[in-house]
């Protein structure tokens, strides 16, 4: 049971115009939310993150928003560079689990074509 | 450089051999995590420390594989009698018990390929 899902394999987006990763989930346990960024033969780095408590939250050009009526989150980065290129994941935590274990999405491929 | 480091970075193995990797995470972090990703997965719980004491494991930590983190400190991951299912990349992460609890640092990986 896949509880963290990214629907998007892949995703292609023009240098300079916005991008845009879905992430959906179906534990209505999970309470914080995070992105990271993944390039080839490297761990992943963390990105931006977002408290349930919020329905968005900015950091430069990347913005996350939650609707969690829908169980849906959304990355947005403006403008979209070419070293946004790379596997972008989202991931799910639930504040009552001590561990603060992650639960994955299976990751989008961002292309930023110049 | 003061992030997680993971040695070795690549490891080849014929099955049926024993592996151990290791994982020195950020100093001040008292949690750690072993996580394994397959191509085309995020990555998936295996288990998990606060200081040296192992707080959980995943169902998928067979009995092959264990884990350590003697005096708190660094970690090492030791999987015995290797299978081609093994094959994986191993990432290692820390944080804090503090502030931002939930962000998780992580390392390059460990890339197994067991023949």
């Amino acid at each position: 049971d896949q509880q963290v899902k990214q629907n998007s394999p892949s995703l292609s987006v023009q240098e300079g115009r916005i991008s845009i990763l879905n992430c959906d989930y179906t534990n209505s346990m999970f309470d914080y939310f995070l992105w990271y960024k993944k390039y080839p033969a490297e761990g992943p780095t963390f990105l931006i993150s977002i408290s349930s408590i919020k329905d968005k939250n900015e950091d430069g050009r990347f913005t996350v928003f939650l609707n969690k009526s829908a169980k849906h989150l959304s990355l947005h980065i403006v403008p979209s560079q070419p070293g946004d290129s790379a596997v972008y994941f989202c991931a799910a935590s639930k504040t009552r689990d001590s561990n603060y274990q992650l639960i994955w999405g299976a990751g989008t491929k961002l292309i930023i074509k110049p | 450089d003061t992030g997680v480091s993971q040695d070795p970075r690549h490891k080849i193995t014929k099955r049926g051999q024993n592996v151990t990797f290791r994982c020195d995470p950020i100093s001040e972090h008292n949690r750690l995590y072993w996580y394994r990703q397959t191509l085309g997965q995020g990555p998936e719980f295996l288990t998990y420390f606060q200081n040296e004491a192992q707080l959980e494991k995943s169902r998928l930590l067979s009995d092959r594989f264990s884990a350590e983190r003697p005096k708190g400190s660094f970690s090492t991951l030791e999987i015995q009698r290797t299978e081609q299912g093994d094959s994986a990349m191993y990432l290692c992460a820390s944080s804090s018990t503090s502030g931002r609890r939930h962000e998780q640092f992580f390392g390059p990986g460990t890339r197994l390929t067991v023949l």
